[in-house]
């Protein structure tokens, strides 16, 4: 199946600064890559929908300007978190939409193995 | 809108016996569901989906699940547990109403499956 790198694996940063994670597409053309969050024993809650050059698409309750996200190729979005605070520590996970043929119904998402934020 | 409820937070079994994750959708159109299966600290890996051809749909590791529209349901099943089946499934449908996000999934709240040796 269709692979979804996420990098890093795991961070970990000292309040106050910013941090990048990387999502991309191996082997496959993704117009589309979520962005999703993940607490403890909880299920993923979806921040952001990214798409290939254009604006993100942000849920409600989703700070824009403490998420920022660009989708500049067909194969890499990247998720930057300023300015973090400790409780922005968390599970991160991606997954990009691959589209076989032309039924809306084929598609299937992919997710990354995930990044793990500890903010100290 | 679509919504997904997984009834059961934890299932146990013992090593070769049956598993069953329950699943129910609600869905304003025929939906594409899927089962995904996430080990700690890992990514989730798509296990099966369904998108409205058989209705037994049949996925890696030897999971199937079917979709019963009667039912509004879509359980997860496997004949036999293995140790490396202990993880957490999600049950999942993509949003295909109209006026939803292209392609947003919709989780269910996980059900977290322990088998004992």
């Amino acid at each position: 199946g269709a692979v979804v790198s996420q990098h890093p694996s795991r961070v970990i940063c000292k309040s106050g600064t910013s941090v990048k994670i990387e999502c991309r597409s191996l082997d496959f053309q993704a117009t589309t890559m979520f962005w999703y969050r993940q607490f403890p024993k909880q299920s993923l809650m979806l921040m952001a929908t990214s798409n290939e050059g254009s604006k993100a698409t942000y849920e409600q309750g989703v700070e824009k300007d403490k998420f920022l996200i660009n989708h500049a190729s067909l194969t890499l979005s990247t998720l930057t978190v300023t300015s973090a605070h400790p409780e922005d520590s968390s599970f991160y996970i991606c997954s990009a939409r691959e589209l076989a043929g032309s039924s809306r119904k084929q598609e299937t998402q992919y997710f990354g193995p995930g990044t793990r934020l500890l903010v100290l | 809108a679509q919504s997904v409820t997984q009834l059961d937070s934890h299932v146990s079994v013992s090593e070769g016996t049956p598993v069953l994750l329950r699943c129910n959708y609600s869905s304003s159109y025929s939906p594409s569901l899927f089962w995904y299966v996430q080990h700690p600290n890992k990514g989730l890996q798509l296990l099966l989906k369904y998108t409205s051809a058989a209705t037994l749909v049949k996925g890696i590791n030897g999971f199937e699940a079917e979709f019963k529209k009667s039912e509004t349901s879509f359980h997860l099943t496997k004949p036999s547990a293995h140790m490396s089946d202990a993880a957490e499934y999600f049950c999942v449908v993509s949003g295909t109403d109209r006026g939803s996000t292209l392609g947003r999934l919709y989780f269910g709240r996980g059900t977290q499956l322990t088998v004992w040796p």
